[in-house]
């Protein structure tokens, strides 16, 4: 089955610790997007790539970073500058990078610093 | 800046009766308006969209209506059944742009 495959599902993390969740599709879309999710919020636009080998930063990108070697790839590193990182974290993709295309979600990976 | 304004934040509805949640966007470009459904501990899901050369839109039991003139745009769900409680986000998004701008989304919850 084709698909958007987040993971972890629950992801634990140390203040002072970088941690990366693992997005992955095979759906064969050029664009993937990381949204971050917080309680009674709308979904904020972390980092978005349109092609490979490229990514923009987003409306909330400080203390995150991103790499696209591969197409079907687009891993979202929280790093310790992240103030805030306990949220829960949403990737996409689409066929294109134009907004005005049907944006399909994994299932989210719920960040916790303990 | 550009924002899109959902109400209400939550709704209550008895099982059978219609449901309708109310969006509003600011930017006067945008010309794509999905909604999605997002159910507990997981990723939000398209359920329907409109775009703005279009006034309404059905799909079974739910529809959307756009008036691009007031910049407003509803989703309206008939008949509802408990597994329809979620929580439902708008969102809208123009090609000139790289993203949507999401809603804060309505928790409806659909009492048996």
């Amino acid at each position: 089955d084709g698909g958007i495959t987040q993971s972890p599902k629950y992801l634990f993390r140390k203040e002072g610790q970088n941690v990366t969740l693992s997005c992955e599709q095979n759906l064969n879309h050029d664009a993937m997007y990381w949204y971050r999710q917080d309680p009674g919020q709308g979904l904020r636009l972390i980092y978005y790539s349109q092609i490979v080998n490229d990514f923009q930063k987003g409306d909330i990108a400080e203390g995150y970073s991103v790499s696209r070697e591969k197409k079907e790839s687009f891993p979202l590193t929280v790093t310790s500058a992240q103030k805030n990182p306990t949220a829960f974290y949403l990737c996409a993709s689409s066929t294109t990078g134009a907004p005005d295309t049907e944006a399909f979600f994994g299932q989210g990976t719920r960040l916790t610093v303990v | 800046g550009e924002n899109v304004e959902q109400h209400p934040s939550t709704l209550s509805v008895q099982e059978g009766d219609s449901a309708v949640i109310k969006c509003t966007y600011s930017d006067s470009a945008s010309n794509y308006f999905p909604w999605y459904k997002q159910e507990l501990g997981k990723g939000p899901q398209l359920i329907i969209d409109i775009r703005s050369n279009v006034g309404e839109k059905k799909d079974q039991r739910i529809a959307v209506t756009l008036n691009k003139t007031a910049k407003h745009f509803s989703l309206h769900i008939t008949e509802t059944q408990p597994e329809d409680s979620a929580v439902y986000f708008c969102a809208a998004g123009h090609s000139g742009t790289y993203k949507y701008i999401f809603g804060t989304g309505t928790r409806l919850k659909v009492l048996a």
